[in-house]
């Protein structure tokens, strides 16, 4: 079982939507988690934090659920700006950053 | 404004060559790390430093080595490039301590033919 997995998608939702991704990690000392977003040719970059209660900036809401050891990323009234891969980041306890293959979404005019 | 440059944004070179792939950062940040990214397999840790002089093996460090001779420069070598090497390399930084945000440079498309 891979350490960090994510549905590649891709999802394909029309303006306005809402869409919820989630990431799934093995690793049950993990104790740190980011969602970072990357756009087609260029680099990764830092979308947001995820704490352990939950944690929401603007239209972008970031859960944790330690129980069941996952994360999730909602995004809501989509916009086409927003199409995207969004990455799952998961830090081991004393480790380096563990990356999700990612999930593309592609918001439709 | 953070900024982490590469050297180069596309590169082609033969199997057999040496490939030196530059990073440089300009927030005296003292973490320093090299990536490889392929489709499906997401972002993969080659290498990384905590300081000068300092390095780390990540999780594929076969067939790479680093030098850290200066803070602001991690280098990434390719000493005998080969055909399953071509990918998008990624270098990033960050303070120190390991929960802080990274940042990346914009990459380099390797090509090895």
């Amino acid at each position: 079982r891979k350490e960090v997995e994510q549905d590649p998608g891709p999802f394909n939702v029309p303006e306005g939507a809402t869409v919820a991704f989630n990431c799934t990690y093995s690793n049950s000392a993990s104790q740190s988690f980011f969602w970072y977003r990357q756009d087609c040719r260029k680099e990764p970059k830092l979308l947001m934090s995820v704490y352990s209660s939950g944690n929401e900036d603007g239209r972008f809401t970031a859960q944790l659920n330690r129980a069941s050891q996952y994360i999730s990323l909602l995004i809501r009234d989509s916009k086409l700006s927003d199409s995207a891969t969004y990455l799952c980041v998961v830090i081991p306890y004393g480790q380096n950053f563990v990356f999700g293959p990612g999930t593309r979404l592609s918001v439709l005019p | 404004d953070v900024k982490v440059t590469q050297s180069s944004r596309y590169l082609v070179k033969r199997t057999g060559e040496k490939v030196f792939l530059e990073c440089v950062q300009d927030m005296d940040h003292e973490n320093m790390f090299w990536y490889r990214q392929d489709p499906g397999l997401g972002l993969r840790l080659i290498y990384f430093s905590y300081d000068v002089k300092m390095k780390e093996k990540g999780d594929i460090p076969e067939g790479y080595s680093v030098s850290r001779e200066k803070k602001e420069r991690f280098s990434l070598i390719l000493e005998s490039a080969s055909t399953n090497q071509t990918s998008m390399y990624l270098c990033a930084s960050s303070p120190r301590g390991g929960n802080h945000e990274q940042y990346f440079g914009p990459g380099t498309r390797l090509t090895v033919t």
